[in-house]
């Protein structure tokens, strides 16, 4: 079946620095959403991305989808203590299913 | 948040016995869906349902039942639980196939 690795697993980092996790599929995916869990919390979604070479932008995160759609990434800038947390993404298995990658875990050194 | 809510919200129990877990939404949204959190493993899906009484099953779903009399009720039943299932379980709710939102989640520990 589909499978979406997603890497780095653990990210520690200063306040302020720069961030990003990737993405990969092992198939083509029609979207990818992305999903923030904050520690003790739920997934809470953040973002979809449908089209091929997509990039969007919401304040600090910058999201895109590969040419190919196999594969994103979820770039933030400049680091704050808020953003500490885990970040999931997630590509649709057939239409009605969802196939998480392992997350990424950020944490920030204030 | 989404109106979804999850009972109970912790739960002990012992190996063998049956546990059901329920998801319930305020939302009126068509699918409904149940994932076990594991560390290493991110979200996995159980089951799913995409109407009153339609489920199918997701990657993990051996030793796991659903049932959804209901829109706004979907449980999900252990029906002989092992130390394996010892997991974070989350419900998700989606009215279409874009964004899931997901519930408060349920901590279940088997002894």
């Amino acid at each position: 079946g589909q499978q979406v690795m997603q890497i780095p697993q653990y990210q520690h980092v200063q306040e302020g620095e720069d961030f990003t996790t990737y993405c990969n599929s092992s198939t083509t995916l029609s979207n990818i959403q992305w999903y923030k869990q904050r520690p003790g919390g739920h997934p809470v979604f953040l973002i979809q991305l449908v089209k091929s070479g997509e990039v969007k932008k919401q304040k600090r995160l910058t999201f895109q989808f590969g040419e190919a759609k196999k594969n994103s990434s979820l770039h933030i800038t400049a680091t704050q203590t808020t953003d500490v947390g885990t970040y999931f993404c997630a590509g649709h298995q057939g239409a009605q299913k969802l196939v998480f990658g392992q997350g990424t875990r950020l944490t920030i050194n204030p | 948040d989404a109106g979804i809510t999850q009972s109970p919200r912790h739960k002990v129990t012992e190996t063998g016995t049956p546990v059901t877990l329920r998801c319930h939404q305020t939302e009126n949204h068509r699918y409904m869906y149940w994932y076990r959190q594991d560390p290493g493993h991110g979200l996995r899906l159980i089951h799913y349902s995409y109407g009153v009484k339609d489920t199918d099953k997701g990657e993990v779903s051996d030793g796991y039942s659903v049932s959804r009399s209901k829109t706004e009720d979907f449980l999900l039943t252990l029906e002989s639980a092992t130390s394996s299932q010892t997991s974070v379980y989350f419900c998700a709710i989606s009215e279409t196939l874009s964004e899931q939102y997901f519930g408060p989640g349920t901590r279940l520990t088997v002894t």
